[in-house]
């Protein structure tokens, strides 16, 4: 595609249950990014992966949130046991290497009730 | 923490003035970046500098970066009702991951 994939848009369930959240980066992009960002704020690091290297998790906020990365380009964001303050827009974005400019995608709202 | 910190947190300024937000880090960087993000969700990229750049333009935006008070600043001149949007600035801080500040809100008043 000709920009970076999120899917689903819109996501509600219920707490305590899991959710799973998919990138598609743009194809060929070594780096891989996800971000938090609840209404009105700043973005909040999650994880960061970069080629075949050991991603950095140093941002995901509990054990219940872990991410992988398939053959270097689809990324897959879970959460596990959802809880209310987990509600925000879960952000996607790649470059082509480290130190360049970002593409991002629409993102995914996630509401737990 | 984050990174960089922008300054003011919320901006409102008529048409056609210039409009001025500003981004302090804290720590060594590679590079620093600026991206717009309009109602939704999406953050769309404006400018890259680089540690050995000092001024960038592009079209009616400019970016300065001073690494000795680790800051940099995003004017926008000649502003337009389309420019309203949320501005984040954003730095490697040295550890290859992109870290975000909490953005300035700026709102373009016809």
């Amino acid at each position: 595609g000709a920009g970076v994939s999120q899917s689903p848009s819109n996501k509600v369930t219920e707490k305590g249950k899991d959710v799973e959240l998919r990138c598609d980066p743009i194809s060929g992009h070594t780096a891989l990014y996800w971000y938090r960002q609840s209404l009105g704020q700043g973005l909040e690091f999650l994880i960061y992966f970069q080629g075949n290297s050991a991603p950095d998790k140093s941002g995901l906020p509990s054990d219940r949130f872990s991410a992988e990365r398939t053959g270097g380009s689809v990324s897959t964001l879970t959460i596990q046991r959802t809880q209310q303050e987990d509600s925000a827009v879960y952000l996607c974005a790649s470059s082509l290497k480290r130190d360049e400019k970002l593409f991002f995608g629409s993102g995914t709202q996630l509401s737990v009730l | 923490s984050q990174q960089g910190e922008e300054d003011p947190q919320a901006l409102s300024i008529q048409e056609g003035e210039n409009a001025t937000m500003n981004c302090s880090y804290k720590t060594s960087i590679n590079n620093l970046q600026w991206y717009r993000q309009n109602s939704g969700r999406g953050l769309v990229h404006l400018i890259l500098i680089r540690s050995n750049e000092r001024e960038k333009h592009s079209g009616r935006l400019r970016v300065t970066l001073d690494t000795s008070k680790k800051s940099s600043s995003l004017l926008i001149t000649a502003s337009r009702a389309a420019d309203t949007a949320s501005y984040f600035c954003a730095t490697d801080g040295g550890a290859q991951k992109l870290v975000f500040g909490q953005g300035t809100r700026l709102t373009i008043n016809p």
